[in-house]
């Protein structure tokens, strides 16, 4: 069975911390792909940034970082700097066993005050 | 512009009443997927379809129906068999491939009278 944990409820911080968000995915799979999603207050999701299960090197994009440690199944997303406009939910979501749909986790809170 | 449109934005259901909620794309996407989301959840899927006239349950399918006549086009019907319907529902699409994103629409609200 696979089981995706977002472990943080919710999350704040002080504009221009670094925060860093937990995800830990558990499947037999080897081969998949893990999508995290920013849900604003507005209510559409919007994607961010993929990564896969194979390749263990971390990736940057702006602001956003990406760490995975396959020995864990961990997979954790980092915004460098944070700003107010980053104060969102923010979804973990693997592809999941039903052809291309995806398995959310439940989501982090983040607040970003000024 | 390229996108998902959801309609209606907000939706209340009496009891006993069926209702559709549209979801319409013009990405020449293959793939559409319906999602519900509840207060502080995550979404769970309930329908998905990758290609024209076909499509398969999710993980909460029991109270809903789809069709995919068009593949722009994958509207989700609300049945009366579903008892507990409020919630936040999102329409997506992606290509057929693992490793694209999807796209999601910005989602109707249901709420019972």
């Amino acid at each position: 069975a696979q089981k995706v944990t977002q472990a943080q409820t919710e999350i704040s911080v002080v504009e221009k911390e670094d925060v860093t968000l937990d995800c830990v995915y558990e499947t037999r799979d080897t081969t998949y792909y893990l999508f995290w999603y920013k849900q604003p207050p507005s209510g559409e999701l919007v994607f961010l940034i993929r990564r896969n299960s194979f390749d263990e090197q971390n990736e940057i994009s702006g602001r956003y970082s990406w760490n995975f440690q396959k020995s864990t199944s961990s997979f954790n997303f980092t915004i460098t700097a944070s700003q107010v406009v980053d104060s969102a939910v923010y979804f973990c979501a693997p592809n999941s066993n039903s052809g291309y749909a995806l398995n959310f986790g439940k989501g982090t809170s983040l607040l970003v005050t000024p | 512009d390229g996108g998902i449109t959801q309609s209606p934005k907000y939706l209340f259901r009496k009891e006993g009443q069926n209702v559709t909620l549209s979801c319409e794309q013009n990405l020449n996407h293959d793939a559409m997927y319906w999602y519900r989301q509840d207060p502080g959840q995550g979404l769970r899927l309930i329908y998905y379809s990758q290609i024209v006239n076909d499509f398969q349950k999710g993980d909460i399918a029991e109270g809903y129906s789809v069709s995919r006549e068009k593949k722009e086009s994958f509207p989700l019907t609300v049945t009366s068999a579903q008892k507990n319907p409020t919630a936040f529902y999102l329409c997506a699409s992606s290509t057929d491939s693992l490793n694209q994103p999807q796209h999601f629409g910005d989602g109707t609200r249901l709420s019972i009278l």
